[in-house]
């Protein structure tokens, strides 16, 4: 089945504990991106990656860190997390551009 | 699940009714606009799409309206079922960008 598969679905840390939130795709997309949702403020971007080796900051980058080693993965690195990072995050992928994304089912996390 | 947002307008229909969910866009160099779907718990899901070529695109029971002379976009849902009761956002691709840019969502709930 294509699909786009986010772990951890749920995750409750404490500020400054370093954290990875992984995505994979196993559609052999070449764009993917991670979002972050919140009340009243919808879908922002915070990352995104057009090929292996080649990720830019989308709207919302400070806080985060991504990489592509590989095609299938694109993990969302918090190095030192803060109480304003609590929020949805959605990993998203797509053939070879930001069209037509399909998105991953979201991670939870709450940062206290 | 997952609240996407606390204060979303708000589309109340009797099912069986045909819906209308409308969405202003903010940049006129946007070439290619998107319709999610957003049920309670899950990622958005790919509705239906249309180029800034286009005025108009149908899919199984939705029909995109693009007015590119006021920036506005549509979304017509025909017999609406209580399937259809999810956020649904709008996102537009500025010419030669490498993101998507999403609206804030309107829920729709259907009535039975």
């Amino acid at each position: 089945e294509a699909q786009v598969t986010q772990n951890p679905r749920y995750l409750i840390t404490v500020t400054g504990k370093k954290l990875t939130v992984t995505c994979s795709q196993n559609m052999n997309h070449e764009y993917m991106s991670w979002y972050r949702q919140d009340p009243g403020l919808g879908l922002r971007q915070i990352y995104y990656s057009m090929n292996v080796e080649v990720t830019d900051k989308g709207d919302v980058p400070e806080g985060y860190k991504v990489s592509r080693k590989e095609k299938r993965n694109f993990p969302l690195i918090l190095e030192s997390p803060s109480p304003n990072q609590t929020s949805l995050y959605f990993c998203a992928s797509s053939l070879n551009s930001p069209e037509t994304q399909y998105f991953g089912p979201g991670t939870r996390l709450l940062v206290l | 699940g997952e609240s996407v947002g606390l204060h979303l307008p708000t589309l109340s229909v009797q099912e069986g009714d045909n819906s209308i969910i409308n969405c202003a866009y903010s940049n006129s160099a946007s070439d290619y606009f998107i319709w999610y779907k957003q049920e309670s718990g899950k990622g958005p899901q790919f509705i239906i799409d249309i180029r800034s070529n286009m005025d108009k695109r149908q899919g199984q029971r939705v029909t995109v309206l693009l007015n590119k002379t006021v920036k506005h976009l549509s979304l017509q849902i025909a017999a609406t079922q209580p399937g259809d009761s999810a956020v649904y956002f709008c996102a537009e691709n500025p010419r030669g960008g490498y993101k998507l840019i999403f609206g804030s969502g309107t829920r729709l709930l259907v009535r039975p």
